[in-house]
């Protein structure tokens, strides 16, 4: 079984600039997860996807990071403009999770997308 | 909000010794995953543990929920096991887990 997959997985930008990232979770999971992981720090949830709609955004900085997931699949991240405290590391995480049940909630992460922003 | 506490932050072990490494949560949870993350940064999964034990090779993982705390165990230590341990608790129905702050392992040859 193909693990979730991400791009690019490396990116190094000039702040204000913008930069997307690429998702595609393990097949059939209908959740799907953007942490950011400072370091030295855990990862810390950025936004939250069941199928298409969003069920938590409230750490996301909504001024300049957006996101979404077309036909409840793949997923992208953005940040636009970037700033220097946006230099982390951007880990994608799916899971089955039927709503509520939370059995199912094993959570699968991608390789991640290294962001450098100078 | 829940907090997840791991011990201890370091951990510096030759090669073949054993090591407990422990997560404490400050609230009752459903489930509890151990993650290994290596030195190229790639999430592994260890376990998935809401209770009791469970062993993978030289690895085994305990949860006792209701004294809210978890160990892993890691036995005849490895140099692949270097890395950063973390263990992550949901928060909500939805899932969303909440990290460690992790036990840096290093294995000396």
């Amino acid at each position: 079984e193909a693990g979730v997959a991400q791009s690019p997985r490396y990116k190094i930008i000039e702040k204000r600039q913008s930069v997307a990232f690429w998702c595609n979770p393990i097949s059939g999971h209908a959740t799907l997860y953007w942490y950011q992981q400072i370091l030295g720090q855990g990862p810390k949830l950025l936004i939250q996807f069941q199928n298409n709609g969003v069920v938590d955004d409230s750490q996301l900085p909504k001024d300049r990071f957006s996101a979404e997931r077309l036909k409840g699949v793949d997923s992208t991240l953005k940040i636009q403009p970037a700033k220097l405290e946006d230099s982390a590391v951007y880990l994608c995480a799916s899971s089955l999770n039927p709503r509520g049940r939370l059995y199912y909630n094993e959570q699968f992460f991608g390789p991640g997308t290294r962001l450098t922003v100078l | 909000g829940i907090q997840v506490e791991q011990s201890p932050p370091d951990l510096i072990l030759q090669e073949g010794a054993n090591s407990t490494l422990r997560c404490n949560f400050s609230d009752s949870v459903n489930n509890l995953q151990w993650f290994h993350q290596n030195p190229w940064g790639q999430l592994i999964n260890l376990f998935y543990i809401p209770s009791g034990t469970k062993q993978n090779g030289r690895l085994s993982a305990t949860t006792v929920a209701t004294e809210r705390y978890s160990l892993l165990y890691i036995s005849s230590s490895q140099t692949t096991d270097s890395g950063v341990y973390f263990c992550a608790v949901p928060t909500d129905s939805w899932g969303k887990l909440q990290f460690g702050a992790g036990t840096q392992v290093v294995v000396t040859p």
